[in-house]
Order: structure tokens, then C-alpha cells, then sequence
């Protein structure tokens, strides 16, 4: 079981609005530490798509947004595209375990 | 263009030693933080450890005691030795850049399967 709580899956139509949650604790994500996003594709090189809770590096689109609120922090994805079908992990640092830990994943699916 | 690429072994014995190299190119090695970071079948991420290229060390408690990290800077190629292997340590296993500014990683390799099995 991972420290921070993603749902399994979230689906959309293409254009359409969707947002991840990621739940964590006071030992994380309430902790002050920052708030990571990635996407992943089987066969493809993984993609950090969101640092320090709402920075998206250079080459992101601006279709992807992320924020942070006490022990949760979320990603959206607007204007949903085929491309966009993938696995999608939050990251943050826990003081319990003293680890850089990940959230389970949620696979988006574009309807 | 940073670029990673992990090698290694895609067969290991159980109770034998895991041994995987990522190789760095278009970067310079130093002076970085570089991460091993794997994924179980059908799981989710789970981040093994760190090592800077000065050759310090910070590991995921949970493995700690079966991790050793290695940096070769003029080969610009650090490596993940993994002792006592089991079944439990089949994974897709990637080796990335670390940011201990915001703890993030910012470039990753493919990945390399990795399945522990006689």
C-alpha cells in the first residue's frame, strides 16, 4: 500500500476535464514537501510533467496543471487528447519512512 | 540531450545478486544526484536510491541492507548492485536525475526488465 492514495483509474472524453487526486498524510504532503507528477507509458522514456506542486517544465503543455492543499494535491488535464491515455504518479518525500515515496498510479483512459 | 540508458542482466537467479549500469549520455555526471527507481508488476513506483557522484549514498529503508550503489565519473556511468534477490524483486527497473533542490526526477532512462526466477 502506498502513502499516497491515487484512484485506480479516471477516464474522459476527448476535450473534456479530468483531475487525479493525490491523498496523503501530516508525514507528507501535510509536511510541507513538494508535490511531484510523472506520466508513463509502457515502452516510453517516463515524464515528469509537474514539480514542486503546480511548475510545469519546458515542453509541457499548459493542458496539464497541478495544485496542493494540506495533505492533498491534484493534477488536472483539460482539453483531454488520445495521447494523453497513460499512467499518471504523484511523488513527495515522507518523514516516517524517510523515503521518496509514490503514489499507486492512475491509468486515464480517453474514452 | 540528457539521456539515460540501463543494462544489465534481464535473468537473475532467486538469492543471487541483481547488477544493472546506467549509462549517462549528452550531460556531464557531475555534480548531480542520480537515482534507481523500480516498478513491480502491476504496481505502482517505488524509488530504491540515490548517489551523488561524489559517490554518497541514500537508501530507501525498506532495501537498505541489500543496496549497494557505485559512480564511475570518467565513464559518466553509476550502477545498482541489489544482493539476495526474490521472486518479489522482478520489476521494471529505471535509473534517472535526481533535483535534491525540489526532490523530483527530472530525466529518466527507458527501463530495464528485470526477472528474478531459476
Amino acid at each position: 500500500q502506498s502513502v499516497l492514495t491515487q484512484p485506480p483509474s479516471v477516464s474522459g472524453a476527448p476535450g473534456q476535464r479530468v483531475t487525479i487526486s493525490c491523498t496523503g498524510s501530516t508525514s507528507n504532503i501535510g509536511a510541507a514537501y513538494d508535490v511531484h507528477w510523472y506520466q508513463l507509458l509502457p515502452g516510453t522514456v517516463p515524464k515528469l510533467l509537474i514539480y514542486a506542486n503546480n511548475n510545469r517544465p519546458s515542453g509541457v503543455p499548459d493542458r496539464f496543471s497541478g495544485s496542493k492543499s494540506g495533505t492533498s494535491a491534484s493534477l488536472a488535464i483539460t482539453g483531454l487528447q488520445a495521447e494523453d491515455e497513460a499512467d499518471y504518479y504523484c511523488q513527495s518525500y515522507d518523514t516516517s519512512l524517510s523515503a521518496w515515496v509514490f503514489g499507486g498510479g492512475t491509468k486515464l483512459t480517453v474514452l | 540531450q540528457v539521456q539515460l540508458q540501463e543494462s544489465g542482466p534481464g535473468l537473475v537467479k532467486p538469492s543471487e545478486t541483481l547488477s544493472l549500469t546506467c549509462t549517462l549520455s549528452g550531460h556531464s555526471i557531475s555534480p548531480f544526484y542520480w537515482s534507481w527507481i523500480r516498478q513491480s508488476p502491476g504496481k505502482g513506483l517505488e524509488w530504491i536510491g540515490n548517489i551523488y557522484s561524489s559517490g554518497s549514498t541514500n537508501f530507501n529503508p525498506s532495501l537498505k541492507s541489500r543496496i549497494i550503489m557505485s559512480v564511475d565519473t570518467s565513464k559518466k556511468q553509476f550502477s545498482l548492485r541489489l544482493t539476495s534477490v526474490t521472486a518479489a524483486d522482478t520489476a521494471i527497473y529505471y535509473c534517472a536525475r535526481f533535483s535534491d533542490w525540489l526532490g523530483y526526477f527530472d530525466v529518466w532512462g527507458r527501463g530495464t526488465l528485470v526477472t528474478v526466477s531459476s
